[in-house]
């Protein structure tokens, strides 16, 4: 079954404690993304990777990193949490030349306190 | 500020009859627009798209209308069913730009009444 798997799916943290939320896809989709959805805000983009070690900032990208050592795999890496970034994330892919029509993760909730 | 923009944060009609669901967007340099449709506890789901060469995309129970004058698109779903119950994202995207940067708008939750 073609999907995007993220992981974990929810999540409580401190501010501070680095935390990796792990995102793969199993339909060789050369395009990922990363986007949060805040009430009010709709979805916004944080980081894109157009192909393997090709990342790129969106929106809003402050307090994230990304890589992309591998095809299939597009890890979303906050180094120092902080409460402002209490949201639901989402990973999306899409096959080069459809990147607009992506398919998307399950969600992951997470909370920073 | 927010370029596409949804007005309505939620709709409710009654089944079998239409649903219009309306978007708004600022940017003249989008040229890709699309909707994805949201559950509780899912990812969002591509439905539909159009581009900015159209006016009208229908697929289905579903049709997309793009005023491009008025910087406005709408999603209409006839005959409405309960199981389109759900948030409807509008979306928008420069294809030029080739970087599939889509910017969402806020969602709006539609409720189908049997």
């Amino acid at each position: 079954e073609a999907q995007v798997t993220q992981n974990p799916r929810y999540l409580i943290t401190v501010t501070g404690k680095k935390l990796t939320v792990t995102c793969s896809q199993n339909m060789n989709h050369e395009y990922m993304s990363w986007y949060r959805q805040d009430p009010g805000l709709g979805l916004r983009q944080i980081y894109y990777s157009m192909n393997v070690e090709v990342t790129d900032k969106g929106d809003v990208p402050e307090g994230y990193k990304v890589s992309r050592k591998e095809k299939r795999n597009f890890p979303l890496i906050l180094e120092s949490p902080s409460p402002n970034q209490t949201s639901l994330y989402f990973c999306a892919s899409a096959r080069q030349g459809t990147y607009t029509e992506a398919f998307f993760g399950q969600g992951t909730r997470l909370t920073v306190v | 500020d927010q370029q596409v923009k949804q007005n309505s944060p939620s709709l409710s009609v009654q089944e079998g009859r239409i649903s219009i669901l309306n978007c708004d967007y600022t940017n003249s340099m989008f040229d890709y627009f699309l909707w994805y449709k949201k559950y509780p506890a899912e990812g969002p789901t591509f439905l539909i798209s159009i581009s900015s060469i159209k006016d009208k995309n229908e697929d289905g129970r579903f049709t997309v209308f793009l005023n491009k004058s008025a910087k406005h698109l709408s999603l209409h779903i006839v005959p409405s069913q309960p199981g389109d119950s759900a948030v409807y994202f509008c979306a928008a995207s420069a294809e030029t730009s080739n970087t599939g940067k889509l910017i969402f708008g806020q969602g709006t939750t539609l409720q189908v009444k049997p």
